[in-house]
């Protein structure tokens, strides 16, 4: 049974310091998605990678957060410095779109972070 | 923009009563439409899809139907348990692979 994996499950850590998640797709899937998850926000979009380019970052605070896949099994998603903030869940989903695919996507259980 | 838009929550139901959670959305052409599920603790898992209009997606005693000209997509289910107690979501998406877009989720409580 594949499934998107993410790590930390949980991260507790305090202002400033560089908070790094990372995300493992099912294999196979060459779009890779990382969502955010709050109260007040809901769910939303902060970036999202095709075949390991990025694709749409719009959704992403550029002056803090990165994304990158560094190779086709393995996406990372830095905060330096983070804030109180950016407390919340962290999603990661993967897809596999195209010819013969479709356009489901499968989450990862989420990173749960807390800044104090 | 596109925009998802369901009724808020909670909604606190007991075992074997009907559900139904709204769902309407604005979006230019043809998106495709989802219910994705939320249990406590866990990621998102998708609950079911339709991609066209008057398509009607099913799953696990759920079901939806595309409706373009009133531009929804209701989940209902005939008789709910105790497991289905988690927060639904409604989305849509422009294109296969695609971001989703999604609405702000309806945490379902069902009391035995």
């Amino acid at each position: 049974d594949a499934r998107v994996t993410q790590t930390p499950r949980h991260k507790v850590t305090e202002m400033g310091q560089e908070v790094t998640m990372r995300c493992q797709p099912i294999l196979g899937h060459n779009t890779v998605f990382w969502y955010r998850q709050t109260m007040m926000q809901g769910l939303e979009l902060l970036a999202y990678f095709r075949n390991r380019a990025p694709l749409d970052d719009s959704g992403m605070p550029k002056d803090r957060f990165s994304a990158e896949m560094p190779d086709a099994t393995l996406a990372t998603l830095k905060i330096q410095p983070s804030e109180p903030r950016d407390s919340a869940v962290y999603f990661c989903a993967s897809g596999s779109p195209g010819t013969g695919g479709t356009d489901t996507q499968y989450f990862g259980p989420g990173t749960r972070l807390t800044v104090l | 923009g596109d925009s998802v838009t369901q009724m808020e929550g909670p909604v606190t139901l007991s075992e074997e009563a009907f559900l139904t959670i709204n769902c309407t959305y604005t979006a230019t052409g043809y998106p495709s439409l989802f219910w994705y599920v939320q249990y406590p603790g866990e990621g998102l898992q998708l609950l079911l899809k339709a991609t066209k209009a008057d398509d009607k997606g099913s799953n696990k005693g759920f079901e939806a139907t595309y409706r373009k000209e009133t531009t929804s997509f209701h989940l209902e289910k005939g008789s709910v348990q105790v497991s289905d107690s988690a927060v639904y979501f409604c989305a849509l998406s422009k294109a296969a692979g695609n971001k989703l877009t999604f609405g702000g989720g309806t945490r379902v409580l069902v009391k035995p």
